[in-house]
């Protein structure tokens, strides 16, 4: 079964530095997708950014990029020039390509603190 | 477009009673799906719909029903609340060809 593994339960940056969240899983498919999701105290679930595993290229939205490493099955999360409200709970999830029956896959999330 | 609408956001119950979970998606989305989001959790999978008609059970579907009568809703019933059941109710939804989910806000359901 996939596995989504989250090893950082809360991580804290200064506005305006650099922090990297990381996330491994766990997959015997080729094909398949990431995503790091946002979730503020709003509690809405907010889609950051989404790798596709058959691309090698990192994606990157704006502040947010990834480092994808298909091999070692690591898919970490860096957000660039913090600011206070990039301060959230972030999820990192797993999709095997196709078919509705291939759920999302959560891991246990990383809350994140952005101190001014 | 209003995207995932949940409704409520908010819910307390009494252990034993009953009620249901609103979504609708104004997407034309194929799939739709209700998660629950436990204290320093992630979401887990209640139940999932393919289609107005079709629905199957996710990992953790005891104690919960699910009907899809039409595209736009996807209504989670609770039978008998129990405490176990406290938790952040989500309601997303896809399109076949895409793997991108959209969420709604969330129902915080407390059972006392």
């Amino acid at each position: 079964a996939q596995t989504v593994t989250q090893s950082q339960p809360e991580m804290s940056v200064q506005e305006a530095e650099t922090v990297t969240l990381s996330c491994t899983y766990d997959t015997s498919e080729s094909d398949y997708y990431l995503f790091w999701y946002k979730q503020p105290p709003s509690r809405q679930m907010i889609l950051v950014i989404r790798q596709e595993a058959y691309k090698q290229q990192n994606a990157t939205e704006n502040r947010f990029s990834v480092n994808f490493q298909k091999a070692a099955k690591s898919f970490s999360l860096k957000i660039s020039d913090s600011q206070l409200g990039d301060a959230a709970m972030y999820f990192c999830a797993y999709v095997q390509y196709g078919g509705a029956t291939n759920k999302l896959i959560f891991g246990t999330g990383t809350l994140l603190a952005v101190q001014p | 477009n209003a995207g995932v609408t949940q409704t409520p956001k908010f819910r307390i119950l009494k252990i034993g009673q009953s009620m249901t979970l609103q979504c609708a998606q104004d997407m034309n989305h194929n799939y739709m799906y209700w998660y629950r989001q436990d204290p320093g959790m992630g979401l887990k999978l209640i139940y999932y719909s393919v289609g107005a008609g079709i629905t199957d059970k996710g990992e953790v579907p005891n104690g919960y029903n699910v009907s899809r009568s039409t595209t736009e809703d996807f209504p989670l019933r609770l039978e008998l609340a129990a405490p176990s059941q406290t938790s952040v109710y989500f309601c997303a939804s896809r399109l076949r060809t895409d793997h991108g989910y959209t969420f709604g806000s969330g129902t915080r359901l407390t059972v006392v």
